[in-house]
């Protein structure tokens, strides 16, 4: 069965300093993979995603993320972050299941940007 | 603006009694979803349709059921068999059952009086 594994359920880090969130899957097949980030009390926003071709990702604000099929990793990345990253992060990859796509969630991870 | 809607925005259920959370989407999407979210757990499928008049369960669908007579609402029935209902919920749609992504609603915080 797949599943995904996000490694850290909180991480604190100080503004301007780089973060790395880890997400690991388990699949046997091809696989899509998804950052969602949720603000407190909101749904789920799609950050970035990737579908196919370059496996480094990134998205509007900074953040990127690349694929890497041989570690079955897809870890969330970011040089400098600012107090409005406070957020919890999911990753999720996309399989076949029952003739749709279906959307496979991590725990969630916590991110926490102090002054 | 195109989006999803969820209402309302904080629930409260007392013991035995059933409650619908609304979902409308005006994306003009043939696949709905709802999920059950609890802190340290990420989000749980409890049932999704692909078309109208269709639906299917997902991997935590006892104590909910659901209908979906239109294209754009996806209503979500909490019943009272549902011992364990304090939850995040939320509602999802994508354009159709081969897309990859899917757009979420702002969420209901469901509570038991």
């Amino acid at each position: 069965a797949q599943s995904v594994t996000q490694l850290d359920s909180q991480v604190p880090v100080f503004e301007e300093a780089p973060v790395e969130l880890r997400c690991n899957y388990s699949s046997s097949v091809s696989v899509y993979l998804f950052w969602y980030v949720q603000y407190p009390n909101q749904g789920l926003q799609l950050l970035l995603k990737y579908l196919s071709g370059s496996t480094l990702v990134k998205s509007i604000n900074g953040f990127e993320a690349e694929f890497n099929k041989s570690q079955t990793s897809f870890h969330l990345r970011k040089p400098s972050v600012h107090i409005s990253d406070t957020a919890e992060y999911f990753c999720a990859v996309s399989v076949i299941s029952g003739g749709y796509n279906k959307l496979i969630f991590g725990a969630g991870t916590r991110l926490a940007v102090h002054p | 603006d195109g989006g999803i809607t969820q209402s309302p925005k904080y629930l409260f259920r007392k013991e035995g009694q059933n409650v619908t959370l609304s979902c409308e989407q005006n994306l003009n999407h043939d696949a709905m979803y709802w999920y059950r979210q609890d802190p340290g757990q990420g989000l749980r499928l409890i049932y999704y349709s692909q078309i109208v008049n269709d639906f299917q369960k997902g991997d935590i669908a006892e104590g909910y059921s659901v209908s979906r007579e239109k294209k754009e609402s996806f209503p979500l029935t909490v019943t009272s068999a549902q011992k364990n209902p304090t939850a995040f919920y939320l509602c999802a749609s994508s354009l159709g059952q081969a897309s990859n992504i899917q757009y979420f609603g702002a969420g209901t915080r469901l509570s038991v009086l």
